[in-house]
Formats: structure tokens, sequence, C-alpha cells
């Protein structure tokens, strides 16, 4: 089944405590990216990679970092935790063949930093 | 860069009758425009989509119209039902390269009165 994965699904942690979120897809994609959610602001871009080893800043970068050593995964990581970080993450992955592609999103990450 | 703007945030219908949400965009090269539907607790999933060549697109009790000239685009939704009771998001690329990244409005909440 072709899908987007995520890990984990919850956490909750403290502030300034090391978080990797990982994501994974199966459908050899070469973009995948990340994104936050906050009500009333829809989806903002973290971070987006076009492939391996090729990642750059979305329009909401600050205090997180990304590695795309190989196609299928693509890791979130938190290195200092803070509050406003809390936040519910999504992964997402499209092919860029053709036109435009269907972008397909993992489960979703909802995270809490006290 | 892109811009995309949404409205209305909240909207409230009678099951039965239609709803319709609406977008705008900065960017005139933006070539692709798709609505994502978020049920409660779970991902976006992609529900309609329209290129810039046509002007609309239907698909059952959806469709899309796109006015390239005044840069915004709809969906339309018809005889609504308890199940389109969700957060819909639309969404347009920076650019018109595949790979450009794809911007997202700040989503409407649709709740179907029975």
């Amino acid at each position: 089944e072709a899908q987007v994965t995520q890990n984990p699904r919850y956490l909750i942690t403290v502030t300034g405590k090391k978080l990797t979120v990982t994501c994974s897809q199966n459908m050899n994609h070469e973009y995948m990216s990340w994104y936050r959610q906050d009500p009333g602001l829809g989806l903002r871009q973290i971070y987006y990679s076009m492939n391996v080893e090729v990642t750059d800043k979305g329009d909401v970068p600050e205090g997180y970092k990304v590695s795309r050593k190989e196609k299928r995964n693509f890791p979130l990581i938190l290195e200092s935790p803070s509050p406003n970080q809390t936040s519910l993450y999504f992964c997402a992955s499209r092919g860029l063949a053709g036109i435009r592609s269907e972008q397909f999103f993992g489960p979703g990450t909802r995270l809490t930093v006290l | 860069g892109e811009n995309v703007e949404q409205h209305p945030s909240t909207l409230s219908v009678q099951e039965g009758d239609s709803a319709v949400i609406k977008c705008t965009y900065s960017d005139s090269a933006s070539n692709y425009f798709p609505w994502y539907k978020q049920e409660l607790g779970k991902r976006p999933q992609l529900i309609i989509d329209i290129r810039s060549n046509v002007g609309e697109k239907k698909d059952q009790r959806i469709a899309v119209t796109l006015n390239k000239t005044a840069k915004h685009f709809s969906l339309h939704i018809t005889e609504t039902q308890p199940e389109d009771s969700a957060v819909y998001f639309c969404a347009a690329p920076e650019g018109y390269s595949s790979a450009s990244k794809i911007i997202f409005g700040s989503g409407t909440r649709l709740s179907i009165r029975p």
C-alpha cells in the first residue's frame, strides 16, 4: 500500500530535550516536506527536500533541522525544543514528474513541549 | 512569493444545501490549484484539483472553478451531507515548476447541520 508513515504519533517532552520525528514513504517520491499545523494558520512548510542530500528552508524553519540521506526517509530534528514548537506536524511527499502530482500526507505527529 | 487567502474561516450549512469556499492567490505564474479535505483527527487528503488551462472541473458533488484573470478559485459542494463536515484547504504553487513550493490557505471549517 502506497503510504507516508510518521513516528511517533504523539509525543510529550520538555524544553531542551532533543527529539527526532521520523518520516518514510514507499512511493519513490523525490519531493518530501514537513509542515506544522496551528489553529487559524493552516499548513506552514518547515523544510523541504527535492532529492537525496538536497534540502531547503520553508517558511518557518527556525528551531528545526532535517536530513535526506535516503530517498524514502526525511526525519525532522528538534535540537532544543521550546513550547512554541507545540503543534501538529505532517510529513508529505510527491513525485516531480509531469506538471503536478498529488501530495500525500503522513498521519501526523502531535507534539507537546512543556 | 505566493500568498493564498481563503474565506470564510468557518461555514455552517443545512444538510442538502450547497457550500462555497473561495481562495485568492497572488502569483500569476501559478498553474495548479488543489483542494484538500481534513477530517477531524486525520491527515489532509486531496479531493480535487484544477490546472490553469481549464476553468471548471467537476467530480460528483464537488466542483472547482478557476478565474485566472481575477486570480481566484472556488470549491463548490452541492447537496451537502454530514460526511462533508471537515476542514478544507486550498493551495497554490509558488511558480510554475513541478518542484515549486505549495502554499496553503488558512483553512475553512465546514459544518453540516442536520
